[in-house]
């Protein structure tokens, strides 16, 4: 069974530094997701990872997937208050006939002036 | 095309009573997921449907809780004699296909009275 952990759970930053959030998995995974929610919203796509050595940017965020380390990094470069959210990695169970999802708890960025 | 729609997007119901979620995915889509999301816990699969089947059931309780994806009509997910600890975000997604990307839909906001 599929488990995925991210680390730090909590991350307050200062606008304008940089920082990356882990997400270790424990088990072969097709592909690694990660989304974004804000309060009381639903899941935001940011990136799908498919295969080992994906590099995906978009803005002030970059993910990469180490599928020998069951690692993915999401870097976040110079953010701005904006960016405050609560991210979630995610993979998928490669178990044949069903692809759910598991998803890390998350981690609560806090971007602060 | 219309995303993924869910309804209500709240729902408040008293200890006891029936809760019914409904869930129409993506023009095209014939794969349902649904995500239950705790207070202080992230998201934790609960069923996946075909039309017409449910393909797996693991995440869902034991009792109480059930789910449908009708030939025609949205797909449901049912809760009897709620509990405050059924209070919770619920989160279906929609795919094509086995293995591609699931969409997610707005959410259904549970208050258990």
């Amino acid at each position: 069974e599929l488990k995925v952990e991210q680390n730090p759970l909590f991350l307050s930053m200062q606008e304008g530094k940089n920082y990356t959030i882990y997400c270790n998995y424990s088990t072969t995974s097709d592909r690694l997701y990660w989304y974004r929610q804000d309060p009381g919203k639903s899941l935001e796509s940011l990136f799908v990872l498919l295969s080992n050595g994906a590099v995906k940017q978009e803005g002030r965020l970059m993910a990469s997937l180490d599928t020998k380390a069951r690692l993915s990094t999401l870097h976040i470069t110079a953010a701005v208050h904006d960016l405050s959210a609560t991210y979630f990695c995610a993979g998928d169970n490669s178990g044949g006939s069903n692809y759910k999802l598991t998803f890390g708890k998350g981690t609560l960025l806090t971007v602060n002036p | 095309n219309a995303g993924v729609m869910q309804n209500p997007r709240h729902l408040v119901r008293r200890r006891g009573q029936e809760a019914r979620l409904r869930c129409s995915p993506m023009k095209g889509h014939s794969h349902v997921y649904w995500y239950r999301q705790l207070p202080e816990e992230g998201l934790k699969f609960m069923v996946y449907l075909q039309k017409e089947n449910i393909i797996d059931e693991s995440g869902m309780p034991k009792e109480r809780f059930s789910a449908e994806f009708p030939k025609e009509g949205p797909s449901i997910l049912r809760i009897q004699q709620v509990v405050r600890g059924d209070s919770a975000a619920y989160f279906c997604a929609s795919s094509p296909d086995l293995a591609y990307e699931q969409y997610f839909g707005p959410g259904t906001r549970l208050t258990v009275t």
